[in-house]
């Protein structure tokens, strides 16, 4: 089974602290996405990666970069976190076709 | 832009029941889709995918029917139980786009009743 995991369930945070999400994945993925899910709004993609090293911007990359050093890791990182970035973090993967996700990061900007 | 939707919002179900979600998508280039079951706090869970070379797939307890003439998805969940309840949303991939890409439907709730 695909695994892919990601580091907290729930995440607290400050007004303008900085934010690392973490999310592995076990299955040699090539893709790996960061989306934000709100209600109303549905899944919206904030970056992808096609490649260790190689990242593209989704439809909502403001406030928002990421990383890829490993294959199986992408991290997204809020650089000045805000209380409009309170939502649903989800990180999913996939080879060619359909995507696996990641069980979700509840992410609070106080 | 050309997305994916859903007929309808919700749908309430009694135990034992069939049940049936739409999803209408408008690109006709699409070739893959995906239904997707994601239960309160948790991330989506991947349940049965179909590519266009086909109109019907069946997997446990579920099955999917495509069709492309009227561009449209529908996902059939036999003997519905309580534990089905969640929302479920449709994905397609736009034909071609590259790196595994997928557009997402809004989502269908189906609340099972006991």
């Amino acid at each position: 089974d695909v695994k892919v995991t990601q580091s907290s369930r729930y995440l607290v945070k400050r007004t303008g602290e900085k934010v690392f999400l973490e999310c592995v994945q076990d299955m040699d993925h090539e893709n790996m996405f960061w989306y934000r899910q709100d209600p109303g709004l549905g899944l919206r993609l904030i970056y992808f990666s096609y490649d260790v090293k190689m990242k593209e911007k989704g439809d909502i990359p403001e406030g928002y970069s990421v990383s890829r050093e490993k294959k199986e890791r992408f991290s997204l990182i809020l650089e000045s976190a805000s209380t409009n970035q309170t939502s649903m973090y989800l990180c999913a993967s996939s080879f060619r076709a359909g995507q696996y996700f990641g069980p979700g990061t509840r992410l609070t900007v106080t | 832009g050309e997305s994916v939707g859903l007929h309808l919002p919700t749908l309430s179900v009694q135990e034992g029941d069939n049940s049936i979600i739409n999803c209408a998508y408008s690109n006709s280039a699409s070739d893959y889709f995906i239904w997707y079951k994601q239960e309160s706090g948790k991330g989506p869970q991947f349940i049965i995918d179909i590519r266009s070379n086909m109109d019907k797939r069946q997997g446990q307890r579920v099955t999917v029917l495509l069709n492309k003439t009227v561009k449209h998805l529908s996902l059939q969940i036999a003997a519905t139980q309580p534990g089905d309840s969640a929302v479920y949303f449709c994905a397609e991939n736009g034909g071609g786009t590259s790196y595994g890409k997928l557009t997402f439907g809004q989502g269908t709730i189906l609340t099972v009743h006991p």
